[in-house]
């Protein structure tokens, strides 16, 4: 079936503009979140929703960041005002839970939206 | 400080085994996972460790001690299309959910 999908692939924006990355998860998985990876460095957490929850927003690095998933579905990354330190591939993954499967929660990752702010 | 640690590279020979350690801090620890991914593309899942002991799959295992605070993750038989990197990552460590903490991966070379 059709994993995580994200868009775009790639992204080039000038230092200031505003961005938003796009993040559609696997049909039905309840749970998606935000991860970043920047050169160099292991994949930092951003922020994770979970069905009707309030989102877990403690990974965002500032307030420029924020995320919406509207209908329980797609996920939109918005970064205002970006700064070249934002130049990273952002990586998005679902999960479900499923108490018949081992483990419940892995989580499924997108291709990644490559991001670099000039 | 640094959550997890694994080395930063590692070369081995097609054919041989490898062998990956992964440590992290035990405090709020609830279950391991090793990520497998090639240059410019999304990680890709290969195990999951929750209990103490080794898992089997295929060509790799992956054993946790829950205790030492400890993992590896062994590929038998290395091909090269293995060469990636692979990286650790456990739940718990940062709070509450299902959120990810990762190792910074180490990068495997297969050689002829």
């Amino acid at each position: 079936g059709a994993g995580v999908s994200q868009s775009p692939s790639n992204k080039v924006t000038e230092k200031g503009k505003d961005v938003e990355l796009r993040c559609d998860p696997i049909s039905g998985h309840t749970a998606l979140y935000w991860y970043r990876q920047s050169l160099g460095q292991g994949l930092e957490f951003l922020i994770y929703f979970q069905g009707n929850s309030a989102p877990d927003k403690s990974g965002l690095p500032s307030d420029r960041f924020s995320a919406e998933r509207t209908g329980g579905s797609v996920s939109t990354l918005t970064i205002q005002r970006t700064q070249q330190e934002d130049s990273a591939v952002y990586l998005c993954a679902s999960s479900s839970r499923n108490q018949f499967q081992l483990p419940q929660e892995t989580q499924y990752f997108g291709p990644g939206t490559r991001l670099l702010v000039l | 400080g640094q959550n997890i640690d694994q080395p930063t590279e590692m070369t081995a020979t097609e054919g041989a085994i490898v062998q990956i350690n992964c440590t992290y801090q035990t405090s709020g620890f609830n279950g391991l996972f090793w990520y497998q991914q090639h240059a410019g593309e999304a990680p890709t899942f290969l195990s999951y460790n929750v209990l103490d002991g080794l898992e089997e799959k295929g060509r790799f295992s992956s054993f946790l001690s829950r205790s030492k605070g400890y993992s590896y993750l062994l590929l038998k038989e290395l091909q090269m299309k293995d060469s990636a990197s692979y990286l650790c990552a456990a739940t718990g460590l940062t709070g509450g959910g299902n959120k990810l903490t990762f190792g910074t991966g180490t990068q495997l070379k297969v050689e002829l």
